[in-house]
């Protein structure tokens, strides 16, 4: 399995330019979502998924969207970037939709906006 | 989910055992004490977890105190690949799958 892939690793964005940031994982698990971190910070959950279709905010969600059109993937969309918005984004899934022990992270996107 | 307070670095001697702590004084009865670690500029891994009991895997080993109001995350034998930092996050099951990550403790293994 590849576990969690995410891309592209790295990316610079000028303000108001939108982008896809990609997420996969072929573990067929039920559980994904994305966080964001800020330099010298912990993770903070932006949005989540407990199943194809369905989608949730997490604590900083603004100006981030979300759909879950199959179990595989979880794209999370910025349409108009800010510069407060450059930071390191991780998406995440686990087994199942809620109580997993374990978790499992993507190696990150690394987004600058100029 | 209730507040865990760690220490903001350590550093550890390679081949030694590393002890890192965490309290979580407002623990409830249904939270579970979780560890991960970040490695440098990687995702986040998952340690190990635990309710009440200790519990011991391939990676470390999770002591919780009688009173759950505080736990050791103990890596046996440290190497330089496990500088890292390390986040303690306590959380119920049935709230869900969300993390909440703190500011962790920075462990600097040194040869």
């Amino acid at each position: 399995n590849a576990g969690v892939t995410q891309t592209p690793k790295f990316q610079v964005l000028k303000t108001g330019q939108s982008m896809t940031l990609q997420c996969a994982q072929d573990m067929n698990h039920e559980y994904m979502s994305w966080y964001r971190q800020d330099p010298g910070m912990g993770l903070r959950l932006i949005h989540y998924s407990v199943g194809a279709g369905i989608t949730d905010q997490g604590e900083v969600p603004n100006g981030y969207n979300v759909s879950r059109s199959t179990t595989e993937d979880f794209p999370l969309r910025l349409l108009s970037a800010a510069p407060s918005q450059t930071s390191v984004y991780f998406c995440a899934s686990s087994y199942q939709a809620s109580g997993s022990d374990e978790q499992f992270f993507g190696p990150g996107t690394r987004l600058t906006v100029l | 989910d209730a507040k865990t307070t760690q220490p903001t670095s350590m550093d550890c001697a390679e081949g030694r055992a590393a002890n890192l702590p965490c309290n979580h004084s407002t623990i409830s009865g249904n939270e579970y004490v979780y560890w991960y670690r970040q490695i440098h500029s990687q995702g986040p891994q998952y340690i190990i977890h635990g309710l009440k009991n200790n519990e011991t895997n391939e990676m470390a080993s999770l002591i919780i105190t009688e009173d759950r109001k505080s736990s050791t995350l103990i890596l046996p034998h440290a190497t330089l690949r496990d500088t890292a930092v390390y986040y303690c996050i306590v959380r119920a099951k049935a709230a869900g799958n969300k993390l909440t990550f703190g500011g962790g403790t920075r462990v600097l293994v040194k040869p």
